[in-house]
């Protein structure tokens, strides 16, 4: 069975920081991992994805995720915080083939001024 | 391109009235479908997943079931409504696995309030 964990699940940055948010996955066989944000009353948008190419992901809105296998972690990052990043963020697991996705708890972001 | 659409956006039900929420998917053929829910601090529950029409796989056993009356449609239905069976509900879609990395789309969620 996968699983991830979510550590913190709330993050505050100022704008114009480095956001990190950070995802450790247990798998016994070779993941795909997810990141997703959602925003408030709105449903999950994926950020990005690592499917066993590069290891390091680039997403959508300045978002980068770096797979590690030696760590188990898939942390998002983004070098500089913008208002309009405040949002929920879950990291997902599952592996080839399988139906379904198992998330993390999630991880709020605000950013202030 | 893809597209899913959920209905309604938002709803108030008394506790005990029946329920009934919509999802549909454009723009692909014979997807999984899904129905998640999130409670005030619960994070995402997977309710049932669809890999077919008329195959419904159930996550949890619950006062809810779900059908699958065409290839791009999925309902979630309640004989009766709990006030526990509030939330938002989401409804998800992704291309068969086989092949591909199961990445799920999701919809723009149904706000329950049960009174």
């Amino acid at each position: 069975a996968q699983s991830v964990t979510q550590l913190g699940s709330h993050v505050s940055v100022s704008e114009g920081a480095l956001v990190l948010l950070r995802c450790n996955y247990s798998s016994s066989v070779p993941p795909y991992l997810f990141w997703y944000v959602q925003y408030p009353n709105q449903g999950l948008q994926l950020l990005l994805k690592y499917t066993s190419a590069a290891t390091l992901v680039k997403g959508i809105n300045g978002f980068e995720a770096e797979f590690k296998k030696s760590e188990t972690s898939f942390h998002l990052t983004k070098p500089s915080a913008h208002m309009s990043d405040a949002a929920e963020y879950f990291c997902a697991v599952t592996r080839r083939n399988d139906y379904k996705l198992s998330f993390g708890a999630g991880t709020t972001v605000t950013v202030r001024a | 391109s893809q597209t899913i659409h959920q209905w309604p956006a938002t709803l108030v039900q008394p506790v005990g009235s029946p329920l009934s929420l919509e999802c549909t998917v454009e723009g692909t053929s014979n997807p999984n479908l899904y129905w998640y829910r999130q409670a005030a601090g619960r994070g995402l529950q997977l309710l049932f997943y669809s890999v077919g029409i008329g195959q419904i796989s159930s996550e949890v056993p619950q006062n809810l079931s779900a059908s699958r009356p065409q290839d791009r449609q999925f309902i979630l239905s309640s004989k009766k409504l709990l006030l526990s069976d509030s939330g938002f509900y989401l409804c998800a879609w992704s291309a068969t696995p086989w092949g591909s990395y199961n990445e799920q789309f999701f919809g723009p969620g149904t706000r329950l309030t049960v009174l």
